[in-house]
Protein backbone atom coordinates (compact mmCIF):
# COMPACT_ATOMS: atom_id res chain seq x y z
CA UNK A 1 0.00 0.00 0.00
CA UNK A 2 0.60 3.63 -0.23
CA UNK A 3 1.26 3.80 3.65
CA UNK A 4 1.33 2.64 7.02
CA UNK A 5 -2.29 0.82 8.13
CA UNK A 6 -3.43 0.21 10.95
CA UNK A 7 -6.86 -1.73 11.78
CA UNK A 8 -9.56 -1.60 13.06
CA UNK A 9 -9.30 2.37 13.28
CA UNK A 10 -12.08 1.81 16.05
CA UNK A 11 -12.77 -0.47 19.04
CA UNK A 12 -14.75 -0.22 21.16
CA UNK A 13 -14.44 -3.06 24.42
CA UNK A 14 -15.38 -4.23 27.51
CA UNK A 15 -13.02 -4.42 30.50
CA UNK A 16 -11.47 -7.76 30.94
CA UNK A 17 -11.67 -8.85 27.60
CA UNK A 18 -8.30 -8.90 24.88
CA UNK A 19 -8.10 -6.62 22.14
CA UNK A 20 -5.46 -7.18 19.27
CA UNK A 21 -4.32 -4.20 17.03
CA UNK A 22 -2.77 -4.59 13.81
CA UNK A 23 -0.24 -2.68 11.89
CA UNK A 24 0.68 -3.17 8.18
CA UNK A 25 3.92 -0.99 7.63
CA UNK A 26 5.44 0.70 4.26
CA UNK A 27 6.94 -2.00 1.77
CA UNK A 28 10.72 -2.68 2.44
CA UNK A 29 10.58 -0.40 5.78
CA UNK A 30 12.47 -2.72 8.21
CA UNK A 31 11.97 -0.64 10.96
CA UNK A 32 8.14 -0.67 13.31
CA UNK A 33 7.47 1.60 15.74
CA UNK A 34 4.31 1.42 18.70
CA UNK A 35 3.20 4.43 20.50
CA UNK A 36 0.15 5.38 21.93
CA UNK A 37 -1.35 8.95 22.01
CA UNK A 38 -3.29 9.69 25.24
CA UNK A 39 -4.77 13.29 25.85
CA UNK A 40 -2.36 15.08 27.24
CA UNK A 41 0.36 12.41 27.48
CA UNK A 42 1.76 13.53 24.01
CA UNK A 43 3.07 10.38 22.32
CA UNK A 44 4.22 7.32 24.66
CA UNK A 45 6.57 5.22 23.18
CA UNK A 46 5.36 1.22 23.31
CA UNK A 47 7.98 -0.49 21.44
CA UNK A 48 10.43 -1.03 18.45
CA UNK A 49 10.50 -3.75 15.83
CA UNK A 50 13.70 -3.98 13.68
CA UNK A 51 12.68 -7.30 11.41
CA UNK A 52 11.18 -9.07 13.47
CA UNK A 53 12.80 -8.74 16.29
CA UNK A 54 12.66 -6.08 19.21
CA UNK A 55 15.39 -4.37 20.53
CA UNK A 56 13.48 -1.91 22.72
CA UNK A 57 10.30 -2.88 24.19
CA UNK A 58 11.12 -0.54 27.05
CA UNK A 59 7.93 1.51 26.58
CA UNK A 60 5.12 -1.50 27.30
CA UNK A 61 3.44 -0.30 30.49
CA UNK A 62 2.86 -4.07 31.58
CA UNK A 63 2.79 -7.68 30.91
CA UNK A 64 -0.36 -7.60 29.61
CA UNK A 65 0.91 -5.68 26.35
CA UNK A 66 2.76 -7.57 24.07
CA UNK A 67 3.94 -7.31 20.61
CA UNK A 68 4.98 -9.60 17.83
CA UNK A 69 6.41 -9.23 14.54
CA UNK A 70 6.17 -11.68 11.55
CA UNK A 71 7.99 -11.57 8.19
CA UNK A 72 9.32 -8.92 8.90
CA UNK A 73 5.88 -6.75 7.84
CA UNK A 74 2.95 -7.16 9.78
CA UNK A 75 2.93 -6.81 13.69
CA UNK A 76 -0.01 -7.10 15.99
CA UNK A 77 -0.23 -5.21 19.50
CA UNK A 78 -2.09 -7.53 22.02
CA UNK A 79 -3.34 -5.65 25.23
CA UNK A 80 -5.15 -8.74 27.33
CA UNK A 81 -7.66 -7.62 30.30
CA UNK A 82 -8.22 -4.29 28.89
CA UNK A 83 -8.67 -1.97 31.67
CA UNK A 84 -9.96 1.72 31.28
CA UNK A 85 -6.93 3.21 31.46
CA UNK A 86 -5.84 1.46 28.26
CA UNK A 87 -8.10 3.64 26.19
CA UNK A 88 -6.22 5.74 23.63
CA UNK A 89 -5.21 6.37 20.25
CA UNK A 90 -2.54 3.48 19.26
CA UNK A 91 -0.40 4.29 16.40
CA UNK A 92 2.12 2.80 14.27
CA UNK A 93 5.10 3.80 12.28
CA UNK A 94 7.72 2.71 10.09
CA UNK A 95 10.91 3.76 8.81
CA UNK A 96 13.91 2.62 6.53
CA UNK A 97 16.28 0.79 8.86
CA UNK A 98 16.57 2.81 12.07
CA UNK A 99 15.25 5.70 10.08
CA UNK A 100 18.40 6.39 8.11
CA UNK A 101 19.98 9.45 8.12
CA UNK A 102 16.95 11.15 7.42
CA UNK A 103 15.04 9.69 10.47
CA UNK A 104 11.71 9.60 9.04
CA UNK A 105 8.98 7.70 10.82
CA UNK A 106 5.88 7.57 8.58
CA UNK A 107 2.80 7.34 10.94
CA UNK A 108 -0.70 5.15 10.36
CA UNK A 109 -3.64 6.78 11.21
CA UNK A 110 -3.95 4.99 14.22
CA UNK A 111 -6.67 2.55 16.15
CA UNK A 112 -8.26 4.46 18.63
CA UNK A 113 -9.25 1.59 21.57
CA UNK A 114 -12.23 2.96 24.49
CA UNK A 115 -12.44 0.14 26.77
CA UNK A 116 -15.95 0.51 28.50
CA UNK B 1 17.47 8.74 29.98
CA UNK B 2 16.34 10.85 27.06
CA UNK B 3 13.57 13.48 27.84
CA UNK B 4 12.17 16.19 25.58
CA UNK B 5 9.74 18.75 27.30
CA UNK B 6 7.27 21.25 25.72
CA UNK B 7 5.98 23.84 28.20
CA UNK B 8 3.05 24.93 26.20
CA UNK B 9 0.03 22.87 25.72
CA UNK B 10 -1.31 25.75 23.50
CA UNK B 11 0.09 28.68 21.96
CA UNK B 12 -2.57 31.12 20.26
CA UNK B 13 -1.28 34.04 17.85
CA UNK B 14 -2.72 36.22 15.01
CA UNK B 15 -2.25 35.89 11.76
CA UNK B 16 0.78 37.32 10.54
CA UNK B 17 2.49 37.40 14.13
CA UNK B 18 5.61 35.40 14.56
CA UNK B 19 5.30 31.83 16.00
CA UNK B 20 7.82 30.48 18.19
CA UNK B 21 6.99 26.96 19.83
CA UNK B 22 9.18 26.11 22.45
CA UNK B 23 11.34 22.55 22.90
CA UNK B 24 13.85 21.27 25.11
CA UNK B 25 15.73 18.34 25.79
CA UNK B 26 18.01 16.33 28.22
CA UNK B 27 20.26 13.79 26.76
CA UNK B 28 23.68 13.91 27.55
CA UNK B 29 25.22 12.77 23.92
CA UNK B 30 24.40 14.37 20.70
CA UNK B 31 20.69 14.00 20.01
CA UNK B 32 19.07 14.18 16.38
CA UNK B 33 15.98 16.57 16.93
CA UNK B 34 12.45 16.78 14.89
CA UNK B 35 9.54 18.27 14.60
CA UNK B 36 6.42 16.29 13.71
CA UNK B 37 3.29 17.66 12.95
CA UNK B 38 -0.68 16.76 13.00
CA UNK B 39 -2.79 18.71 10.92
CA UNK B 40 -6.56 18.29 11.71
CA UNK B 41 -8.10 14.86 10.39
CA UNK B 42 -4.67 13.87 9.29
CA UNK B 43 -1.39 11.50 10.07
CA UNK B 44 1.49 12.48 12.10
CA UNK B 45 3.82 13.93 9.11
CA UNK B 46 7.71 14.75 9.84
CA UNK B 47 7.92 18.83 9.67
CA UNK B 48 11.86 19.44 9.52
CA UNK B 49 14.95 17.44 11.05
CA UNK B 50 17.92 19.85 12.45
CA UNK B 51 20.18 18.00 10.28
CA UNK B 52 18.50 19.25 7.37
CA UNK B 53 19.22 23.00 8.34
CA UNK B 54 16.12 23.31 5.77
CA UNK B 55 13.14 25.73 6.65
CA UNK B 56 9.66 23.91 5.57
CA UNK B 57 6.72 25.92 4.93
CA UNK B 58 8.77 28.89 6.07
CA UNK B 59 9.19 26.93 9.84
CA UNK B 60 13.25 26.98 10.81
CA UNK B 61 14.77 25.10 14.07
CA UNK B 62 18.25 25.63 15.37
CA UNK B 63 19.87 23.26 17.78
CA UNK B 64 21.27 25.03 20.43
CA UNK B 65 23.18 22.34 22.31
CA UNK B 66 24.27 24.94 25.07
CA UNK B 67 20.58 25.55 26.07
CA UNK B 68 19.78 22.29 25.11
CA UNK B 69 16.91 23.75 22.46
CA UNK B 70 15.40 23.29 19.41
CA UNK B 71 12.79 25.64 19.39
CA UNK B 72 10.66 26.14 15.54
CA UNK B 73 9.85 29.31 14.74
CA UNK B 74 7.98 30.82 11.97
CA UNK B 75 7.77 34.98 11.53
CA UNK B 76 4.65 35.65 10.20
CA UNK B 77 2.11 32.62 11.14
CA UNK B 78 -0.63 31.74 8.87
CA UNK B 79 -4.13 30.19 9.10
CA UNK B 80 -2.90 26.80 7.71
CA UNK B 81 -0.29 26.48 10.58
CA UNK B 82 -2.84 25.63 12.91
CA UNK B 83 -1.91 22.18 14.38
CA UNK B 84 -0.39 19.82 17.06
CA UNK B 85 3.04 20.19 16.66
CA UNK B 86 5.69 17.35 18.63
CA UNK B 87 9.55 17.59 19.21
CA UNK B 88 10.83 14.86 19.19
CA UNK B 89 15.08 13.35 19.77
CA UNK B 90 16.42 10.46 18.69
CA UNK B 91 20.16 8.87 20.24
CA UNK B 92 21.19 7.66 16.93
CA UNK B 93 19.95 5.93 13.77
CA UNK B 94 18.79 2.65 15.10
CA UNK B 95 16.75 3.64 18.07
CA UNK B 96 13.56 5.10 19.03
CA UNK B 97 11.86 8.58 18.98
CA UNK B 98 11.21 9.97 22.13
CA UNK B 99 8.80 12.40 21.68
CA UNK B 100 7.35 15.63 23.71
CA UNK B 101 4.03 16.29 25.27
CA UNK B 102 3.06 18.60 22.01
CA UNK B 103 2.03 21.80 21.67
CA UNK B 104 -1.41 22.94 20.01
CA UNK B 105 -0.97 25.88 17.69
CA UNK B 106 -3.61 28.17 16.96
CA UNK B 107 -3.90 30.92 14.38
CA UNK B 108 -6.27 33.24 14.77
CA UNK B 109 -7.38 36.36 12.40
Amino acid sequence: GAGVSQSPSNKVTEKGKDVELRCDPISGHTALYWYRQSLGQGLEFLIYFQGNSAPDKSGLPSDRFSAERTGGSVSTLTIQRTQQEDSAVYLCASSLVGGGAAGELFFGEGSRLTVL
Amino acid sequence: AQRVTQPEKLLSVFKGAPVELKCNYSYSGSPELFWYVQYSRQRLQLLLRHISRESIKGFTADLNKGETSFHLKKPFAQEEDSAMYYCALRRGTASKLTFGTGTRLQVTL
